[in-house]
C-alpha cells in the first residue's frame, strides 16, 4: 500500500514569508496532484504533475517533482493569508482510489 | 454551472442511529467518489459508483455502511447504528469520465 509523507505537519508564518512543504512517496507516483483544503471546504486541485523534474508554477506557487517520482515539494512566495489552508498531495494510480497524504497545515498570519 | 453538492452539512446523530449522506454530482457528471477525513488525517477513499453501479467499494466498512447512486436523484452514504468512531467529515466529488474529480464541501457528522 502506497504511503505518502507529508512534511512539515503544521507552519505558521507571517505574511510576506516564503515556504516550501514536501510530500514523499513510498512508492513511485503514477500522476502526483496537490490540493488546497480551506477550513469548512472540499478540497481544491492546484496542479498535476507526471514527469520526473517537472517544473510547474501557478503565480507564487513552484511546484517541483523530483526526477525518481518519488518525491514532490510546493514552494510559496510572498505568502498571503489567503494561502492558509490544508496543502494536501495525492497519487492517482492506475485505479480510481486517489490516494491522500496527511497534509501540511499552513496559517499565514496578517 | 453548480458544483457538487453535499447535504446536510453538519448531522449529529446518537450512537445507533443511522446517517444518511447526500451527494448531488455536478451537471453532466456520472462518476461519484466517497471520501472520508477523520481528524488530523488525509482523505481516505471508501467508494467509487457509477450511476446504479458500484465499481469499487475497497474502501468502505464491511458492515454497517452502504452507498447508492440511482438513476435519478443524488447518490447516498448510509451509516446504520452509528458509532463514535464514524464521527469524520465526508466527502463526495464527482467526474465526467475518469478524469479530474471536483469536490463537494463535505458533510460533517458528529456521532454524540
Amino acid at each position: 500500500t502506497q504511503l505518502l509523507e507529508q512534511s512539515p505537519q503544521f507552519l505558521s508564518i507571517q505574511e510576506g514569508e516564503n515556504l516550501t512543504v514536501y510530500c514523499n512517496s513510498s512508492s513511485v507516483f503514477s500522476s502526483l496532484q496537490w490540493y488546497r483544503q480551506e477550513p469548512g471546504e472540499g478540497p481544491v486541485l492546484l496542479v498535476t504533475v507526471v514527469t520526473g523534474g517537472e517544473v510547474k508554477k501557478l503565480k507564487r506557487l513552484t511546484f517541483q517533482f523530483g526526477d525518481a517520482r518519488k518525491d514532490s515539494s510546493l514552494h510559496i512566495t510572498a505568502a498571503q493569508p489567503g494561502d492558509t489552508g490544508l496543502y494536501l498531495c495525492a497519487d492517482q494510480g492506475g485505479s480510481e482510489k486517489l490516494v491522500f497524504g496527511k497534509g501540511t497545515k499552513l496559517t499565514v498570519n496578517p | 454551472n453548480a458544483g457538487v453538492m453535499q447535504n446536510p452539512r453538519h448531522l449529529v446523530r446518537r450512537r445507533g442511529q443511522e446517517a444518511r449522506l447526500r451527494c448531488s454530482p455536478m451537471k453532466g457528471h456520472s462518476h461519484v467518489y466517497w471520501y472520508r477525513q477523520l481528524p488530523e488525517e488525509g482523505l481516505k477513499f471508501m467508494v467509487y459508483l457509477q450511476k446504479e453501479n458500484i465499481i469499487d467499494e475497497s474502501g468502505m466498512p464491511k458492515e454497517r455502511f452502504s452507498a447508492e447512486f440511482p438513476k435519478e436523484g443524488p447518490s447516498i452514504l448510509r451509516i446504520q447504528q452509528v458509532v463514535r468512531g464514524d464521527s469524520a467529515a465526508y466527502f463526495c466529488a464527482s467526474s465526467r469520465a475518469r478524469d479530474y474529480r471536483y469536490f463537494g464541501p463535505g458533510t460533517r457528522l458528529t456521532v454524540t
